[in-house]
This record gives C-alpha cells, sequence and structure tokens, in this order.
C-alpha cells in the first residue's frame, strides 16, 4: 500500500519529442504528488508537484496529469531538450515523508 | 543560505567502521528528513524531524543508525559498525509546513 510504481524504467526521445512517464498508487491517503529531477552525483530537485483536487498542472513545458479514480498521475515533457536528459522520479507522501517510484532515466537525443 | 549542506560528500570506509554525516538545513526550515538512496533506485525514506524531536523511523533505520537534530538546527546521521549494504547515497531533505522538501547533494557513502 506504501508503494509508488512507476514506468518506464528508461525511455529515449528525439529532441522536440514529448517524453510521458507514468507513476501508479495505491493509497488513498496520499495527498501529494510531485516529481522529482536529478542529475548524476545531485540531490534530487522539485520539478512539479499537484494535489489531487486538481486533473492537471502545467508550468512550462511540465505537465502533470492526475487521474483520481485510477490512482494513476502522469508527467509530459512537452518540445524535450538534451539538457532534459536525466532520472525522473515520482513521488507521493500522504503528510510529511515522501515515497518514491523507482525512477526513469530519459535521454533525449540532438 | 543557498539551501541544503551535506557534509561530507564522499566517504569511503572499511567494514566495521563508525560513520559520520551531517546535514545543515535550509535555515528557516523546521522539518528535516535522511532518505537512502542506492543506485537505480528511488530514495527511501530513513527518518523525520520535526525540530529537535526524531518524529519517525523508517524499519529500515536498523539499531546501527541513529540521528539526532540538536536544537533543531543542524542534524547527524551516524552509522556504526559498517556493512557492505549500507553502501549508498545519504541524503537531507528540509522543509516546512507550506513549503516542499529540499534535497542536499547527498553523501556517497562506500563500505570497502
Amino acid at each position: 500500500q506504501q508503494q509508488v510504481k512507476q514506468s518506464p524504467q528508461s525511455l529515449i526521445v528525439q529532441k522536440g519529442g514529448i517524453s510521458i512517464i507514468n507513476c501508479a498508487y495505491e493509497n488513498t491517503a496520499f495527498d501529494y504528488f510531485p516529481w522529482y529531477q536529478q542529475f548524476p552525483g545531485k540531490g534530487p530537485a522539485l520539478l512539479i508537484a499537484i494535489r489531487p483536487d486538481v486533473s492537471e498542472k502545467k508550468e512550462g513545458r511540465f505537465t502533470i496529469s492526475f487521474n483520481k479514480s485510477a490512482k494513476q498521475f502522469s508527467l509530459h515533457i512537452m518540445d524535450s531538450q538534451p539538457g532534459d536528459s536525466a532520472t525522473y522520479f515520482c513521488a507521493a507522501s500522504p503528510s510529511y515523508k515522501l515515497i518514491f517510484g523507482s525512477g526513469t532515466r530519459l535521454l533525449v537525443r540532438p | 543560505d543557498t539551501g541544503v549542506s551535506q557534509d561530507p560528500r564522499h566517504k569511503i570506509t572499511k567494514r566495521g567502521q563508525n560513520v559520520t554525516f551531517r546535514c545543515d538545513p535550509i535555515s528557516e526550515h523546521n522539518r528535516l528528513y535522511w532518505y537512502r538512496q542506492t543506485l537505480g533506485q528511488g530514495p527511501e525514506f530513513l527518518t523525520y524531524f520535526q525540530n529537535e524531536a526524531q518524529l519517525e523511523k523508517s524499519r529500515l533505520l536498523s539499531d546501527r543508525f541513529s540521528a539526532e537534530r540538536p536544537k533543531g538546527s543542524f542534524s547527524t546521521l551516524e552509522i556504526q559498525r559498517t556493512e557492505q549494504g549500507d553502501s549508498a547515497m545519504y541524503l537531507c531533505a528540509s522543509g516546512s509546513l507550506n513549503t516542499e522538501a529540499f534535497f542536499g547533494q547527498g553523501t556517497r557513502l562506500t563500505v570497502v
């Protein structure tokens, strides 16, 4: 019940394309769903986050889509750039701590 | 204040030795977290402090691990009698009620 399942494990996208990463959860007590971006040797950095009272949130090229009934949420990166190449983690939180997915390694080819 | 600071960035130790890591959170944050991240995995929650009180410890935190946050400022994570399975990135994060968690750059521990 505490797990967050993330897919795919890795993703290769051409520059300018759309990157889509999916996550699913079981625990209905989760009420905060952030996405983190991590570069090698660095700590995770918050990219965008959503609460379950909205179905979509957009910030620049990054969009979270949230489906409360299906207990799924996804990250869409529009116009993907080589600088977006990193590992992306979804997470969910019931209160203060974060439960992370296993990560998606994104490679954007020039 | 430029963010969450962790020291050291890298630590290589022999099996059986004790190690201690330090985390300096963002100054106005009263919440402090420790996570562990192994290669190819997402961070796993270890423990949570609100001010100086340790409010939750994960079952991952065996009795060889101890964390403190004296005076509600910096925090230390000590691992006694290190084992090879302790090799990981140890991440500290800080936040408050109305802000998200900001992570430090982590301490990479290698036990040989």
